[in-house]
């Protein structure tokens, strides 16, 4: 079945420390997304790309690293400027990002706490 | 600013009941409406989405959408109830803007259903 994997469902950082959050889809998208989840806020767009090669901020990228290398992975580092960094990530992907009418599929979504 | 406003953090509704979950937005133009269902420790999964045409539109697991232009809103319905439908609920609005179109995520409602 084709879909979105992210990788390990829960994660736990300590101070000063880099982390990667692993993403991969199978639909053979073009465009991936990251989001961060906090309890009330609904969903906050990190970071996007819309083809290999290229991504774009999002509305919260401070703190915040990724890389498109290939169609079928876009990991996100959470690096140690994030300073509130505990928070459900989830990555999604849907089938071109311009004029797209069509619904973003979501990966089960990793925790990531505090040390 | 373009926004995405889910007046009701949670709603409760007893099982076999007819369910509402609201949904109003601001935004230019023509916007592509969305819901979505997110169980615990879930991606987001899609329900429903209003794109034009017939301003009700019909989704998965029977709920269904009334696209209202003059209220601005997209409110989430289903006839009966189900325990099973418990779950947190998001609208979204797929609009346009610099560089193509982002999807801007109402706060969520969580909708509890009372054997």
């Amino acid at each position: 079945d084709g879909g979105i994997t992210q990788s390990p469902k829960y994660l736990f950082r300590k101070e000063g420390q880099n982390v990667t959050l692993s993403c991969e889809q199978n639909l053979n998208h073009d465009a991936m997304y990251w989001y961060r989840q906090d309890p009330g806020q609904g969903l906050r767009l990190i970071y996007y790309s819309q083809i290999v090669n290229d991504f774009q901020k999002g509305d919260i990228a401070e703190g915040y690293s990724v890389s498109r290398e290939k169609k079928e992975s876009f990991p996100l580092t959470v690096t140690s400027a994030q300073k509130n960094p505990t928070a459900f990530y989830l990555c999604a992907s849907s089938p071109r990002a311009i004029s797209d009418n069509q619904p973003q599929h979501f990966g089960d979504g990793t925790r990531l706490s505090i040390l | 600013a373009q926004s995405v406003a889910q007046p009701e953090d949670q709603v409760n509704v007893a099982e076999g009941n007819p369910l509402t979950v609201k949904c109003t937005y601001s935004v230019s133009g023509n916007p592509y409406l969305f819901w979505y269902v997110q169980y615990p420790n879930r991606g987001l999964q899609f329900l429903l989405k209003y794109i034009t045409g017939d301003n009700l539109v019909k989704g998965s697991y029977g709920f269904e959408a009334e696209f209202n232009k003059s209220q601005t809103s997209f409110h989430l319905k289903k006839p009966s109830a189900l325990v099973s439908d418990s779950a947190l609920y998001f609208c979204a609005v797929r609009v346009f803007h610099t560089g193509g179109f982002k999807t801007i995520f109402g706060a969520g409602t969580r909708l509890f259903v009372k054997a």
